[in-house]
């Protein structure tokens, strides 16, 4: 296993449209988390899984966004009618339980 | 509510010198302190982490220290080097939360040959 993996890297997309990211976690974490970053700006949290239980999500994920790990392995985050302050670094981490994480390279997201 | 803070935002070094970035929490009730090394445009890289239980870790040229009573880390770089120059970021648990990991905002290390 290599870590955490995210695709895209890239996505450039014009405002209005719908967007889907995925991160696969290292292979025996339960745990996979996804955070928001902006420029100059540490890591936000928006959500996380325990197996394919969503067990808690931030006020930051508004109702265009969602979230689902239907297996317990891999997620997906979908943003659907992308606006512009939704640019960001879009990270990914997995733990087993409540130990190290560790974060994906991210997927940079430019709303045109 | 925990909040993080790192002090300073942004520091340059001559190739050679032995530096400490800060960090700060106002929650002293944390399980564990972590800190992570960015490169520009790229994810996360975990340097060390220190459970509450511990007062120091290291990993080669770098040392972090917990003193969980002050709310505060520090990450000692020995002979910093230009390869080290990257945000220097870390992370505690919320207080609210055991899962969710609240980041400070980072310090930008530029190492000038």
């Amino acid at each position: 296993d290599t870590g955490v993996s995210q695709d895209p890297r890239h996505k450039i997309t014009k405002r209005g449209q719908n967007v889907t990211f995925r991160c696969d976690p290292i292979s025996e974490h339960n745990r996979l988390y996804w955070y928001r970053q902006t420029l100059g700006q540490g890591p936000e949290f928006l959500t996380y899984f325990q197996n394919e239980a969503q067990l808690e999500k931030s006020r930051l994920l508004s109702d265009r966004f969602s979230a689902e790990r239907p297996k317990g392995s891999f997620s997906t985050l979908e943003i659907q009618r992308t606006e512009q302050g939704d640019s960001a670094m879009y990270l990914c981490a997995s733990s087993l339980f409540n130990t190290e994480a560790f974060f994906g390279q991210g997927t940079r997201l430019t709303v045109v | 509510k925990q909040e993080v803070t790192q002090i300073p935002a942004a520091l340059s070094v001559p190739e050679g010198e032995n530096l400490v970035l800060n960090c700060s929490f106002t929650d002293s009730a944390i399980y564990n302190l972590q800190w992570f090394r960015q490169d520009p445009g790229k994810g996360l890289t975990s340097l060390l982490l220190i459970q509450s239980s511990q007062r120091e870790q290291t990993s080669g040229r770098l040392n972090a220290s917990l003193d969980k009573s002050s709310g505060r880390s520090t990450l000692y770089i020995a002979a910093s080097q230009p390869g080290d120059s990257a945000t220097y970021l870390c992370a505690v648990p919320s207080g609210t939360s055991y899962d969710k990991v609240i980041f400070g905002p980072g310090t930008s290390l530029s190492v000038i040959p």
